[in-house]
């Protein structure tokens, strides 16, 4: 069975600073996909990064960067120039196209 | 373009009664997904439907319960409530099964007393 791995509870990070969160996971599968949603204290979940298994290329959205090792099975989340509306639970996905699994998030806290 | 549609946002129901959430999806997304979020579970798998059929179920007791409507709308149902129903569900849609973003909806918190 797949398995999605937080092992950060919780981080702060100061404004404008780089903050690195953590996230493996477990397959026997080759081809999948990988997500870091967002989940601000208002709830919405929302997509920061997606990743696909089988692209080598490390997934870019602005400010957002993921560091994706497919042998290591390892998909951390580096965001950059922090800012305080970054302030959420971060949770890791897995996804085989069968459904999406989640890791147990991270809580940042972004401080000024 | 309005985003996924969770009715209703809390709900205090009794323990032994059953209870409906509803879901209406994005325009034209297909694909409804179920999530139970707890502090100690963290978000774990429902049920997913795509086309009024359902593709998946997650480790969850026959009382859990759902299903999808022609127009993509998606209604779950716990029957016999327990405590440990007690929880935030999230409803995601998507435009196709697996890969592809998933849009949230602010969720249902459901309270049993």
């Amino acid at each position: 069975a797949q398995t999605v791995t937080q092992s950060q509870p919780e981080m702060s990070v100061q404004e404008a600073e780089t903050v690195t969160l953590s996230c493996t996971y477990d397959t026997s599968e080759s081809n999948y996909y990988l997500f870091w949603y967002k989940q601000p204290p208002s709830r919405q979940m929302i997509l920061v990064i997606r990743q696909e298994a089988y692209k080598q290329q490390n997934a870019t959205e602005n400010r957002f960067s993921v560091n994706f090792q497919k042998a290591a099975k390892s998909f951390s989340l580096k965001i950059s120039d922090s800012q305080l509306g970054d302030t959420a639970m971060y949770f890791c996905a897995f996804d085989n196209t069968d459904k999406l699994i989640f890791g147990t998030g991270t809580r940042l806290q972004v401080f000024p | 373009k309005a985003g996924v549609t969770q009715t209703p946002r809390y709900l205090i129901k009794t323990r032994g009664q059953q209870v409906t959430l509803s879901c209406s999806p994005i325009s034209g997304h297909r694909s409804v997904s179920w999530y139970q979020q707890t502090p100690g579970q963290g978000l774990q798998f429902l049920f997913e439907y795509f086309s009024e059929t359902q593709r998946n179920k997650g480790n969850f007791p026959g009382r859990f319960s759902g299903r999808q409507f022609s127009n993509s709308r998606s209604e779950m149902n716990v029957s016999t409530l327990e405590l440990g129903d007690s929880a935030l569900y999230l409803c995601a849609s998507s435009l196709v099964v697996g890969g592809t973003e998933a849009f949230f909806g602010q969720g249902t918190r459901l309270t049993v007393v």
